[in-house]
């Protein structure tokens, strides 16, 4: 199984300042179809998760654009260029190349110091 | 706009079973995979089944294969998880979910389960 490790695993930020979440893959995420499926997600307290990022850097609609998404092969990066106190939340990656088993990573908890 | 409103959970004993059901509305729900992904109290997300828009493929994770079953009824817009020979692991909330680009992109609100004596 593809396992996805985050790093860190907590990050205080300050209002206002840059932000940089980090998941790294056990294997490879590019698929033969010549796609790489690393999606990002953030969840705020006590809501469902939504989806961020798909394809490494893709934003989904509605999501702004302080958010962005990079990477390649097994290391992947989830940038947030200023925090603002609704970014609050837990963030997750998550993998659709290895079919049929996705997997996520462990979360990366973002509080504001 | 999507609606994915799941609903079934509850308490249930070791070894019990439930059903769980997930009613879609706002997009053509046949034409869509779906899936179902839970998360344990204070946990992260666990992707646990997936189904193909007519129902002729379906995957699991391993630790609930043989155990849970995915469907769905496209003329009812509806999914649907049965949870058999329950374990005390299976407490968590089940979010259901449509696949897009091998990924989640609408959520439910989730329905809670719990699996206790």
């Amino acid at each position: 199984d593809f396992v996805l490790t985050q790093s860190p695993l907590s990050l205080p930020v300050t209002l206002g300042q840059p932000a940089s979440i980090s998941c790294r893959s056990s294997q490879s995420l590019v698929h033969r179809d010549g796609n790489t499926y690393l999606n990002w997600f953030q969840q705020r307290p006590g809501q469902s998760p939504r989806r961020l990022i798909y394809k490494v850097s893709n934003r989904d609609s509605g999501v702004p654009d302080r958010f962005s998404g990079s990477g390649s092969g097994t290391d992947f990066t989830l940038k947030i260029s200023r925090v603002e106190a609704e970014d609050v939340g837990v963030y997750y990656c998550m993998q659709g190349t290895q079919w049929p088993t996705w997997t996520f990573g462990q979360g990366t908890k973002v509080e504001i110091k | 706009e999507v609606q994915l409103v799941e609903s079934g959970g509850g308490l249930v004993q070791p070894g019990g079973s439930l059903r769980l059901s997930c009613a879609a509305s706002g997009f053509t729900f046949s034409s869509y995979w779906m899936s179902w992904v839970r998360q344990a109290p204070g946990k992260g997300l666990e992707w646990v089944a997936n189904i193909k828009q007519d129902g002729s493929e379906i995957y699991y994770v391993d630790s609930v294969k043989g155990r849970f079953t995915i469907s769905r009824d496209n003329a009812r817009n509806s999914l649907y998880l049965q949870m058999n020979s329950v374990r005390a692991e299976d407490t968590a909330l089940y979010y259901c979910a449509t696949v897009h680009t091998r990924s989640f992109d609408y959520w439910g609100q989730g329905t809670l389960v719990t699996v206790s004596s």
